[in-house]
């Protein structure tokens, strides 16, 4: 199975910090990689597909960039919704297989 | 409006199985594939499995090859993810998730409520 290693597992910012979080694939999964928002007691939501597209309807301070082995998410202005834990998650290959999370809180 | 209802909370004992529903509204039923994600507490999602809703095919993780079965019943707009020989370690919340237009088969958009399943002895 695809390993991926998300840094870092938690973090605490202010409002409109920047806030980054990579992922590390243990193979080359191309831009087969998406990126979901977790709030407690609710299903993952996908926030960004295939790299560095926006789902429909999620604001445009959620970014995501790289290729290949390494990833990066990027929230460019925190807000108070934004709490909760982010994942990156991969289908290059069966299983799909998810990093351990970003819990992102506020400072 | 999309939603993805799950049917409610289960405890079983090791050995047994256990049967949970997801009925979709708001969309075109068939259109869309449906991945069966779980997570035990305090842990990453792990993936289950997918199944195609207009065709039936269907992609089981290798973990949980020979133990769990999806299906779906169109006329109900209805997808049932079964899994057998329970043991501890599937203690979880279950959740079903409808595949992306963008990444049927390896993104989800919308989620189920979760249902949660015990297993103890």
């Amino acid at each position: 199975d695809i390993q991926l290693t998300q840094s870092p597992s938690s973090l605490s910012a202010s409002i409109g910090d920047r806030v980054t979080i990579t992922c590390q694939a243990s193979q080359d999964i191309s831009n087969y990689l998406n990126w979901y928002q977790q709030k407690a007691g609710e299903a993952p939501k996908l926030l960004i597909y295939d790299v560095s597209n926006l789902e429909t309807g999620v604001p445009s301070r959620f970014s995501g960039s790289g290729s290949g082995t390494d990833f990066t998410f990027t929230i460019t202005s925190l807000r108070p919704e934004d709490i909760a834990t982010y994942y990156c998650q991969q289908y290059e290959n069966l299983p799909l297989t998810f990093g351990g999370g970003t819990k992102v809180d506020i400072k | 409006q999309v939603l993805l209802v799950q049917s409610g909370a289960e405890v079983k004992k090791p050995g047994a199985s256990v049967k949970i529903s997801c009925k979709a509204s708001g969309y075109t039923f068939i259109s869309h594939a449906i991945h069966w994600v779980r997570q035990a507490p305090g842990q990453r999602p792990e993936w289950m499995g997918w199944i195609n809703l207009a065709y039936g095919n269907t992609k089981y993780s290798q973990k949980f090859q020979g133990r769990l079965s999806l299906t779906r019943d169109t006329s109900a707009s209805t997808a049932y993810m079964e899994l057998s020989s329970l043991r501890s370690e599937d203690t979880a919340l279950y959740y079903c998730a409808r595949g992306s237009l963008e990444v049927p088969a390896g993104a989800f958009d919308i989620g189920g409520q979760g249902t949660m399943v015990t297993v103890s002895s």
